[in-house]
């Protein structure tokens, strides 16, 4: 039972244009949302994440939408640059006594061309 | 600030051995405390998570194991390796800050032979 999915294995776009990574979620109990970075051999690294009360968060090149009636989250990132190659997982979490549990997305590989 | 290691980095072991992670976390108190395994082309697994001392909740059945007998130390364990054990281990602790945040540690990338 896939709870959270990356439909998209991979992505590539070139230098300069937007990225648009995909989440897509079954569970409306899901109350938080959070975007990680990933290089091989490497930690994840927290990227930009939104709570369930809003539909959007800006940091920078980074923005997450939220439609919560779709159940789906997506990552623009705007300009791309070469260094944002990397693996880009979604990350999902419940509130209340979840105890802070995320439930991860597959992973999609993302590829900026110079 | 915060500092999260692991160690050790890269781990090759015969199927049989045991085996013996460690995390700690330096800058925090009575942090939550995880572990997650990536399988080649998968995305995270959590296999347990601590709210503190001695305090370990497995999210799926395997032959791994966990302890935490200090406040920033957290252990992932194995009497006996299988194949299937092999993959990249991670730690991670939970912020306060935005406190559904989790950060992660460097990993450990453990092949079974």
């Amino acid at each position: 039972d896939q709870q959270v999915k990356q439909n998209s294995p991979s992505l590539s776009v070139q230098e300069g244009r937007i990225s648009i990574l995909n989440c897509d979620y079954t569970n409306s109990m899901f109350d938080y949302f959070l975007w990680y970075k990933k290089y091989p051999a490497e930690g994840p690294t927290f990227l930009i994440s939104i709570s369930s009360i809003k539909d959007k968060n800006e940091d920078g090149r980074f923005t997450v939408f939220l439609n919560k009636s779709a159940k789906h989250l997506s990552l623009h990132i705007v300009p791309s640059q070469p260094g944002d190659s990397a693996v880009y997982f979604c990350a999902l979490a419940k509130g209340g006594t979840s105890y802070g549990k995320l439930t991860f997305g597959q992973g999609t590989i993302l590829t900026v061309h110079p | 600030s915060q500092t999260i290691h692991q160690w050790p980095a890269t781990l090759v072991q015969p199927v049989g051995s045991p085996l013996s992670l460690e995390c700690t976390v330096e800058g925090t108190s009575n942090p939550n405390l995880y572990w997650y395994r990536q399988a080649a082309g998968r995305g995270l697994q959590l296999l347990f998570y601590s709210v503190g001392i001695g305090q370990i909740s497995s999210e799926v059945p395997q032959n791994l194991s966990a302890s935490r007998p200090q406040d920033r130390q957290f252990i992932l364990s194995s009497k006996k390796l299988l194949l299937s054990d092999s993959g990249f281990y991670l730690c991670a602790w939970r912020g306060w800050t935005h406190k559904e945040t989790q950060y992660f540690g460097p990993g450990t990338r453990l092949l079974v032979l």
